[in-house]
């Protein structure tokens, strides 16, 4: 069985700060990976995913992920965050023998404050 | 504009009912889900189409219902035997079911389901 665990339920940050949102996963199979942004009351966003290649990955909104094969995990990263930062954010993985069915962490709140 | 749209955002509903959620797309996507997502969990699978006049449970589907006739609508019902429904339920479509997790999901904006 594959999951995905999000330590973090909420991460408090001062604006311009860095920011690091962890993710770590376990499958018995290889998986490719995700993470998906959500602000308040709306659906989810993709905000970048790992497929292949390599294992640094930038997606929108100045986010960037690593991915870790030895140690499991797909980290989010921020150098400097914003106010309009502030949402919900899930790591996600999808078993490469089974393309559609996405597995979510239960989600990491960013919480900036000026 | 493209997308995937969801109605109501808001919905109540007195235990005992049934209830129908709407999901429509104009993407021209052949695959779409439902998913539930309550408070400090991820999302959850109940159904899932890959075409028309096909569709499969998720990991959540007792108490669910779903039909796919036409491809662009896939309307979700709960019915009155789910036992927790107040959650946020959540659309999504993509172009395929296959393709090596490069058939990116696009989610609706949800429907928030009250059951008073």
């Amino acid at each position: 069985a594959q999951s995905v665990t999000q330590l973090d339920s909420q991460v408090p940050v001062f604006e311009e700060a860095p920011v690091e949102l962890r993710c770590n996963y376990s499958s018995s199979v290889s998986v490719y990976l995700f993470w998906y942004v959500q602000y308040p009351n709306q659906g989810l966003q993709l905000l970048l995913k790992y497929l292949s290649g390599s294992t640094l990955v930038k997606g929108i909104n100045g986010f960037e992920a690593e991915f870790n094969k030895s140690q499991t995990s797909f980290h989010l990263r921020k150098p400097s965050v914003h106010i309009s930062d502030t949402a919900e954010y899930f790591c996600a993985v999808i078993r490469m023998d089974s393309s559609y069915k996405l597995i979510f962490g239960s989600g990491t709140r960013l919480l900036v404050r000026p | 504009d493209g997308g995937i749209t969801q109605s109501p955002k808001y919905l109540f509903r007195k235990e005992g009912q049934n209830v129908t959620l709407s999901c429509e797309q104009n993407l021209n996507h052949d695959a779409m889900y439902w998913y539930r997502q309550d408070p400090g969990q991820g999302l959850r699978l109940i159904y899932y189409s890959q075409i028309v006049n096909d569709f499969q449970k998720g990991d959540i589907a007792e108490g669910y219902s779903v039909s796919r006739e036409k491809k662009e609508s896939f309307p979700l019902t709960v019915t009155s035997a789910q036992k927790n429904p107040t959650a946020f339920y959540l659309c999504a479509s993509s172009a395929g079911l296959a393709g090596a997790g490069q058939n990116e999901q696009f989610f609706g904006p949800g429907t928030r389901l009250t059951v008073l």
